[in-house]
């Protein structure tokens, strides 16, 4: 069954300090794995998309690995602030004839002062 | 450069009634989606269009029907609401299947 993981499901840090979100996927055969931000009543926007050849991407303070070999992600927040406050959303998708996305249940950040 | 627009953002609705969601994207994509959100889980596909003049079922059709206008609009038809259907529904669009998605801002409905 295809699926996609997230954990924890919640973490508060303090302001400054760098945190690891992860991801565990089974969806097969693997195309692209993104994540995404969400903030509280707002649509998730992307932060990186990976492909299979792909295992490190950046976006600023953010910065995503993927091991295709494990099927795990991770998403590394450095020198986090305020804003970082969101959750944060693995997809995974299929690279099938058809269309397979998965989305992970998120992992909910708390940033504070 | 608006993106993905969804109107409305809040809607409360009786059990039984109709209404259409509206989504209307300006960036030339080919697919587009609708996704509905509930606390605890991940986004779970209703319908998607991956190009003008077609549409497909996602993993949670039932009680909903959609219309891919043309290539700009994507809309979604709730015939007879119920409350199991008190969600955010979300609208996205990308470049093709399987691209990176640009999202709406979310529609939020209650059904009472």
């Amino acid at each position: 069954k295809n699926q996609v993981e997230q954990s924890p499901q919640s973490l508060i840090i303090l302001e400054g300090k760098n945190c690891t979100l992860q991801c565990n996927y089974t969806v097969s055969p693997f195309s692209n794995l993104r994540w995404y931000k969400q903030d509280t009543g707002r649509g998730p926007v992307s932060l990186t998309i990976m492909t299979f050849s792909e295992n490190t991407k950046s976006n600023g303070r953010y910065t995503a690995t993927l091991d295709a070999d494990t099927k795990q992600s991770s998403l590394h927040i450095t020198a986090s602030q305020l804003s970082d406050s969101a959750s944060y959303i693995c997809v995974v998708s299929a690279g099938t004839g058809g269309f397979k996305t998965i989305f992970g249940a998120g992992t909910r950040l708390f940033v504070k002062a | 450069n608006a993106g993905v627009t969804q109107t409305p953002k809040f809607q409360v609705l009786k059990t039984g009634q109709s209404m259409t969601l509206q989504c209307a994207q300006d960036m030339n994509h080919n697919s587009m989606y609708w996704y509905r959100q509930d606390p605890g889980m991940g986004l779970r596909l209703i319908y998607y269009s991956a190009s003008e003049g077609t549409t497909d079922k996602g993993e949670v059709p039932n009680g909903y029907n959609v219309s891919r206008l043309n290539k700009r609009e994507f809309s979604l038809r709730l015939e007879s609401a119920a409350p199991s259907q008190t969600s955010v529904y979300f609208c996205a669009s990308s470049e093709r299947l399987l691209g990176g998605y640009t999202f709406g801002s979310g529609t939020r409905l209650t059904v009472v």
